[in-house]
């Protein structure tokens, strides 16, 4: 079945660093959707991708749907306490009635004030 | 406009118990997805419900079940419930027609089986 992968796992940085995780899927993907989930909280929605190569941005956050549309990146520029949580990437596979969001494991994202 | 919301917050079972977890989605939204999400790790697709039907659903085994009403309310049964049932249960909730819509997830339930 289709498989999300994300790295790193964990990630630990002083505020006003940069930060990037990375998502790969063992199958292309129709779209990709990024969740952040604060700890204690639940996933919460940040941003979808459906083209190739599409890039977006929000402030200081930017996505990145490869070409392939098997792989997609986030990066975080000059990170505040604000970002602390886990960042989940989430893909659909592409073809046939596929309703299932898949999510990697996601990145934790920790920031040194 | 109230969100996602489920009920209830915390429950403690015990092993083969069984439970009932429910959910009602924001206002507008007709389809609901089940996931389940152990302690450090992403959440994993239960089963979605559409028209008061299964739509799609995960490697879950049949202990899993669920049901959606016609207000587009939902509930997600376990029977005869492991350890490793223990978890945060989310709710999610999107508009259909589907892959486009993101999910808006409730709070979870968390379950402890003991």
């Amino acid at each position: 079945g289709q498989q999300v992968m994300q790295i790193p796992q964990y990630q630990h940085v002083q505020e006003g660093e940069d930060f990037t995780t990375y998502c790969n899927s063992s199958t292309t993907l129709s779209n990709i959707q990024w969740y952040k989930q604060r700890p204690g909280g639940h996933p919460v929605f940040l941003i979808q991708l459906v083209k190739s190569g599409e890039v977006k941005k929000q402030k200081r956050l930017t996505f990145q749907f490869g070409e392939a549309k098997k792989n997609s990146s986030l990066h975080i520029t000059a990170t505040q306490t604000t970002d602390v949580g886990t960042y989940f990437c989430a893909g659909v596979g592409s073809g046939g009635s596929n309703y299932k969001l898949t999510f990697g494991k996601g990145t934790l994202l920790t920031v040194n004030p | 406009d109230a969100g996602v919301t489920q009920s209830p917050t915390h429950l403690i079972k015990t092993r083969g118990q069984q439970v009932t977890l429910r959910c009602s989605p924001k206002s507008g939204h007709d389809t609901v997805s089940w996931y389940q999400q152990a302690l450090g790790q992403g959440p994993q697709f239960i089963f979605q419900y559409y028209e008061e039907e299964e739509r799609q659903r995960g490697n879950f085994p049949d202990r899993f079940s669920g049901h959606q009403f016609p207000n587009y309310s939902s509930e997600l049964n376990v029977n005869a419930l492991l350890l490793g049932d223990s978890a945060l249960y989310l709710c999610a909730s999107s508009r259909d027609p589907g892959l486009d819509s993101p999910l808006h997830f409730g709070n979870g339930t968390r379950l402890t089986v003991t």
